[in-house]
């Protein structure tokens, strides 16, 4: 079946450590998101990417970054610079990035600084 | 700017009750997409309906309907005999193909418990 891995699902990590969140997709979408999920805050877009080797800065990019070196891979990584990383995040994947394409989401990685 | 907002913040009501999830948005642009995602406790969300600004017809999807107004830029969501399995977290959110193409701007969610 067609979908979306995230690993791991649980993480913790000592302050000042940059860590990797994996996002793999099998749905041959060309886009792909990574959101940040707060309780009471909505979700809120970090990066998305729209082509392999191109991505774009959401609402909240500071202290994170992205790489897209191939369709179905979108990894990002929590620097130590980014103030308040405890929270879950979430990939999701698009067909193309138009307003009225569906995203499909993970099933999330819950990141906890120690 | 792009808004949503859900003034629920938690409604817990008992088994086959009727509920009422609330949405309203905010947006200059004529043409843009509306939707709601179901996240239950697992965490991923689940798409369940994308409605665009040109068709304000209502649609009934078993016991999930959706009503939306443009006058009074409301998308809200009721589910009838509401089940144990529809707890969850409900999000209302919205995309424009004109402004900020590739973000989809979410609501805070309403947490919604049905009780047995």
């Amino acid at each position: 079946d067609g979908g979306i891995t995230q690993s791991p699902k649980y993480l913790f990590r000592k302050e000042g450590q940059n860590v990797t969140l994996s996002c793999e997709q099998n749905l041959n979408h060309d886009a792909m998101y990574w959101y940040r999920q707060d309780p009471g805050q909505g979700l809120r877009l970090i990066y998305y990417s729209q082509i392999v080797n191109d991505f774009q800065k959401g609402d909240i990019a500071e202290g994170y970054s992205v790489s897209r070196e191939k369709k179905e891979s979108f990894p990002l990584t929590v620097t130590s610079a980014q103030k308040n990383p405890t929270a879950f995040y979430l990939c999701a994947s698009s067909i193309g990035g138009s307003g009225a394409n569906v995203l499909t989401f993970g099933a999330g990685s819950r990141l906890t600084v120690l | 700017a792009q808004k949503v907002t859900q003034a629920q913040t938690e409604i817990s009501v008992v088994e086959k009750e009727d509920v009422t999830l609330d949405c309203v948005y905010e947006t200059r642009d004529t043409t843009y997409y509306l939707f709601w995602y179901k996240q239950p406790p697992s965490g991923e969300l689940v798409f369940l309906i994308r409605r665009n600004s040109f068709d304000e017809q209502n649609e009934i999807s078993g016991r999930y309907s959706w009503n939306f107004q443009k006058s009074t830029s409301s998308f809200n969501f009721t589910i009838t005999a509401s089940q144990v399995v529809d707890s969850a977290v409900y999000f209302c959110a919205l995309r424009s193909p004109i402004q900020g193409a590739q973000k989809l701007v979410f609501g805070q969610g309403t947490r919604l418990t049905i009780n047995p």
